[in-house]
C-alpha cells in the first residue's frame, strides 16, 4: 500500500532531551516535506527537501533540523525541545515539485509531541 | 504576497442538510485552489483542486468548490451532509512565481455533523 509513515504516533518527552521523528515514503516521491499543526494556526511548513541531499527551510525551522540521505527517509530533529515545540507533527511528499496542481501532497499520520 | 481565510473557525450542520465552509484567498498570479479534509487521527488527504481548467470543481464524497475569481472565493459545498463527514477541511492556495510553488493553508475549519 502507497503510504507515508512517521513514528511514533505519540510522544512525550523532557526539555533538552534529544529526539527524532522518522518519516518514511515508499511511493519513489521526490519531494518531503515537515509541517507542524497548532489550534488555530493551520498547517506551517518547518523543512522541504525536494531531493536526495537536498534540503530547506520552510516558514517555522527554529530548533529543528531534517537530513535527507536516501530518497525514502526524512527524519524531523529536534536538538534539544522545548515546551513551544509540543505540536503535532505532519511528513508529507508527494512525486515532484511542492506538492502543486499536477503532484498534490500525501500525509502521513501525524506526530503528537509533548514537551514538558 | 498570498494569503488565504477560512471565514469560520467551526460549522456545524444537521445530518441532510447541505454544507457551505468558505474560503477566501489573495494571490497576485492566477492561483492553483485545494481542499484537504483531515479526519480523527488521520493525516490530511486531497478533497479536490482547482487548476484553471473548469470553475466548478468536483472531489470525492460529493463535495464540490467553485472557483470566483470576481469574489476571490472558493468555498466547499455539499448537497447533503454525511455522519462521516465530521473532519477539519483546510482550504490549500499555490502560488507559482517563476517555477517555485509555494503552499498556504488556511487554519482549517472543523465541520461537526449534528444526528
Amino acid at each position: 500500500e502507497a503510504q507515508v509513515t512517521q513514528n511514533p504516533r505519540y510522544l512525550i518527552t523532557v526539555t533538552g532531551k534529544k529526539l527524532t521523528v522518522t518519516c518514511s515514503q515508499n511511493m519513489n516521491h521526490e519531494y518531503m516535506s515537515w509541517y507542524r499543526q497548532d489550534p488555530g494556526l493551520g498547517l506551517r511548513q518547518i523543512y522541504y527537501s525536494m531531493n536526495v541531499e537536498v534540503t530547506d527551510k520552510g516558514d517555522v525551522p527554529e530548533g529543528y533540523k531534517v537530513s535527507r540521505k536516501e530518497k525514502r527517509n526524512f527524519p524531523l530533529i529536534l536538538e534539544s525541545p522545548s515546551p513551544n515545540q509540543t505540536s503535532l507533527y505532519f511528513c508529507a511528499s508527494s512525486l515532484y515539485g511542492t506538492g502543486g496542481q499536477n503532484s498534490p501532497l500525501h500525509f502521513g499520520n501525524g506526530t503528537r509531541l509533548t514537551v514538558t | 504576497a498570498q494569503s488565504v481565510t477560512q471565514l469560520d473557525s467551526h460549522v456545524s450542520v444537521s445530518e441532510g442538510t447541505p454544507v457551505l465552509l468558505r474560503c477566501n484567498y489573495s494571490s497576485s498570479y492566477s492561483p492553483s485552489l485545494f481542499w484537504y479534509v483531515q479526519h480523527p487521527n488521520k493525516g490530511l488527504q486531497l478533497l479536490l483542486k482547482y487548476t484553471s481548467a473548469a470553475t466548478l470543481v468536483k472531489g470525492i464524497n460529493g463535495f464540490e468548490a467553485e472557483f470566483k475569481k470576481s469574489e476571490t472565493s472558493f468555498h466547499l459545498t455539499k448537497p447533503s451532509a454525511h455522519m462521516s463527514d465530521a473532519a477539519e477541511y483546510f482550504c490549500v492556495v499555490i502560488l507559482s512565481n517563476f517555477g517555485n510553488e509555494k503552499l498556504t493553508f488556511g487554519t482549517g475549519t472543523r465541520l461537526t455533523i449534528i444526528p
